[in-house]
């Protein structure tokens, strides 16, 4: 069974200080995942991929195949990256599609 | 484009009433999914469909029935409500997945339902 785990619930940091968000997945195949992101009052969105290798407001994550990780780092915390910050993972084929799993977030604030 | 629709909102129930969470979307995506998240729980897959006339059970799908007679709708039914059902309950739709990759999903706002 695949699995993702978000180890920290709550995660606060000052402004303009680095943060780094931590997953820890388990699956036995070649994974692929995601950071999904919900701002205060919005819709959960999609943040980053892997496979993309990009960088979305200044946000990145590299998939680390040797710890099984996956963490969102971000150099410098704007006030506005406060937010619930979700790692998924998509692997296995259930029933007649590829699941999504999702972590338990991660609640970001970023202090002034 | 209005993504993913869902209604209601907010709903009280009270225990043993029936109800139904509408879902639409109008992207003409295949996949659909209801998801309900509890605090400090995460998400968790309650049923699915990879088609119109086609549903698949998720993690937690006992108390729960769905449909999905066309491509845009995909109603969650709770037949006896019950207080372990209080959860905020999302809607989630994707296009086919790519060669190399899975598809983005797309969320409604959700709906808090709460039983007493």
């Amino acid at each position: 069974a695949q699995r993702v785990t978000q180890p920290e619930k709550l995660l606060s940091v000052f402004k303009g200080a680095p943060v780094e968000l931590k997953c820890n997945y388990s699956y036995s195949g070649s994974p692929e995942l995601f950071w999904y992101v919900q701002y205060s009052r919005q819709r959960l969105q999609l943040l980053l991929r892997h496979i993309s290798r990009e960088s979305i407001k200044g946000f990145t994550a590299d998939l680390n195949k040797g710890e099984t990780s996956f963490h969102l780092k971000k150099p410098f915390a704007q006030e506005e990256d406060s937010a619930m910050y979700y790692c998924a993972l998509s692997g296995e084929v259930s029933g007649s599609a590829r699941q999504l799993t999702f972590g338990s977030g991660t609640q970001l604030t970023v202090l002034p | 484009n209005a993504g993913v629709t869902q209604t209601p909102k907010f709903r009280i129930l009270k225990i043993g009433q029936s109800m139904t969470l509408q879902c639409t979307q109008d992207m003409n995506h295949n996949y659909m999914y209801w998801y309900r998240q509890d605090p400090g729980m995460g998400l968790k897959l309650i049923y699915y469909s990879v088609g119109a006339g086609i549903t698949d059970k998720g993690e937690v799908p006992n108390g729960y029935n769905v449909s999905r007679s066309t491509t845009e709708d995909f109603p969650l039914r709770l037949e006896l409500a019950a207080p372990s059902q209080t959860s905020v309950y999302f809607c989630a739709s994707r296009g086919r997945d790519g060669e190399w990759s899975t598809g983005e999903l797309f969320f409604g706002e959700g709906s808090r339902l709460t039983v007493l």
